[in-house]
């Protein structure tokens, strides 16, 4: 069916290295996908979004890509800090659903000191 | 700004028996959402509000009704809960479907 597969479900990483995290998606009409993070205990907040008309986005260490051909696009950290563990989640919109925001799994990061 | 306010924080309730989860939002925001987020599961959709006066099924509708009273409030009921709908609840709202979602701080639900 329509929705949005994200992996790995967990990452563990040692501080300084990079992480990524990949989404693939069902429906080509899409063209919004934001990335969230979630502290334990906290709400979900975003991070990092990007829509259809380029290709990459960044912002400091993070930088998401995105591949509409494939119909994938990744979360990339550099440097990763011990306060960057968290559960992040990525979303896109199916439009073939009436427009619904939908979320894969989540992926738990957790960086080693 | 209060962004998103949810009620209650905590609940449990007996297999049964209903409830309402009340969300309001003070950003005059057109969309509003709930999810419900389970262990290894990430966060569902149950229904969401694209704008007032509209409904739509998410994910996982079955067992749940909504009710968008005005602009600014989405309610989410259970007629008669199940332990399968033990989960933690959280309402959103955004601009448009394609802008960012504030979160409300969520509803952690017990049904026994």
């Amino acid at each position: 069916g329509e929705n949005v597969e994200q992996h790995p479900s967990t990452l563990s990483v040692q501080e300084g290295d990079s992480a990524v995290i990949k989404c693939t998606y069902s429906d080509s009409a899409s063209n919004y996908f934001p990335w969230y993070k979630q502290e334990l205990g906290k709400r979900p907040q975003l991070i990092i979004d990007i829509r259809s008309n380029v290709g990459e986005k960044k912002d400091q260490r993070i930088a998401v890509t995105l591949n509409k051909t494939a119909k994938h696009f990744s979360l990339h950290i550099t440097e990763t800090q011990p306060e960057d563990s968290a559960v992040y989640f990525c979303a896109a919109i199916l439009y073939n659903q009436g427009g619904k925001l939908i979320f894969g799994q989540g992926t738990e990061l957790s960086v080693k000191p | 700004n209060a962004g998103v306010t949810q009620t209650p924080k905590f609940q449990v309730l007996k297999t049964g028996q209903s409830m309402t989860l009340q969300c309001a939002q003070d950003m005059n925001h057109n969309s509003m959402y709930w999810y419900r987020q389970d262990p290894g599961m990430g966060l569902r959709l149950i229904y969401y509000s694209a704008s007032e006066g509209t409904t739509d099924k998410g994910e996982v509708p079955n067992g749940y009704n909504v009710s968008r009273l005005n602009k600014r409030e989405f309610s989410l009921r259970l007629e008669s809960a199940a332990p399968s709908q033990t989960s933690v609840y959280f309402c959103a709202s955004s601009g448009q479907i394609d802008e960012k979602l504030f979160f409300g701080s969520g509803t952690q639900l017990s049904v026994l």
